[in-house]
């Protein structure tokens, strides 16, 4: 039973334009939302997280949006840089009873932008 | 400043031999994970430790034992490798339960199980 679900496996935008990624959850209790990147052969870093209070969290180039009563997430990217090209995993948490002691992963997309 | 360091980076095995994967962290986390990471199925959960002397399962436990005898270190063992265990294994730590629970990663351990 997959609890949080990335539909995508890929994704390809041109430099400078937007990228969408989506991220969909089954788990209500769950109240912290992150994304984390991923390049080849690197372990994965912390991008950007919201709370289930908020349902917008902006930092630069990246936006996340939170639409709890659809349980979906989406990371917008604007504008999209090569650099950016990567696998994004989305990834949550809930809030007690042991569950807020996990994150759960999604499957990731992988995205690339291409110059 | 190190971070998480995982040793060793790359490592081969036959079927039924064991070895331990370490995991080590500087920034006095009180949290420690193992996670392996597959083609198509993302990160999942192989154990967890929440402080010293304390281990949990995750979603994948089966096959592995882990120990977290010191704060700053948290090792994962295979006694009898499979080769549905070669993957490429994260370790992760963070300070507490609390706030947005932003895991740190190590860079990971490809292991192939011949």
């Amino acid at each position: 039973d997959q609890q949080v679900k990335q539909n995508s496996p890929s994704l390809s935008v041109q430099e400078g334009r937007i990228s969408i990624l989506n991220c969909d959850y089954t788990n209500s209790m769950f109240d912290y939302f992150l994304w984390y990147k991923k390049y080849p052969a690197e372990g994965p870093t912390f991008l950007i997280s919201i709370s289930s209070i908020k349902d917008k969290n902006e930092d630069g180039r990246f936006t996340v949006f939170l639409n709890k009563s659809a349980k979906h997430l989406s990371l917008h990217i604007v504008p999209s840089q090569p650099g950016d090209s990567a696998v994004y995993f989305c990834a949550a948490s809930g809030k007690g009873g042991g569950s807020n002691y996990k994150l759960t992963f999604g499957k990731g997309t992988l995205l690339t932008v291409n110059p | 400043n190190a971070g998480v360091t995982q040793t060793p980076k790359f490592r081969v095995l036959k079927t039924g031999q064991s070895m331990t994967l370490l995991c080590a962290q500087d920034m006095n986390h009180e949290y420690m994970y193992w996670y392996r990471q597959d083609p198509g199925m993302g990160l999942r959960l192989i154990h967890y430790s929440v402080g010293e002397g304390t281990t949990a399962k995750g979603e994948v436990p089966d096959g592995y034992n882990v120990s977290r005898l010191k704060k700053q270190n948290f090792l994962l063992g295979l006694e009898s490798a499979a080769p549905s265990q070669t993957s490429v294994y994260f370790c992760a730590s963070r300070m507490d339960g609390s706030g947005a629970n932003v895991l740190t990663f190590g860079a990971g351990s490809r292991l192939t199980v011949l």
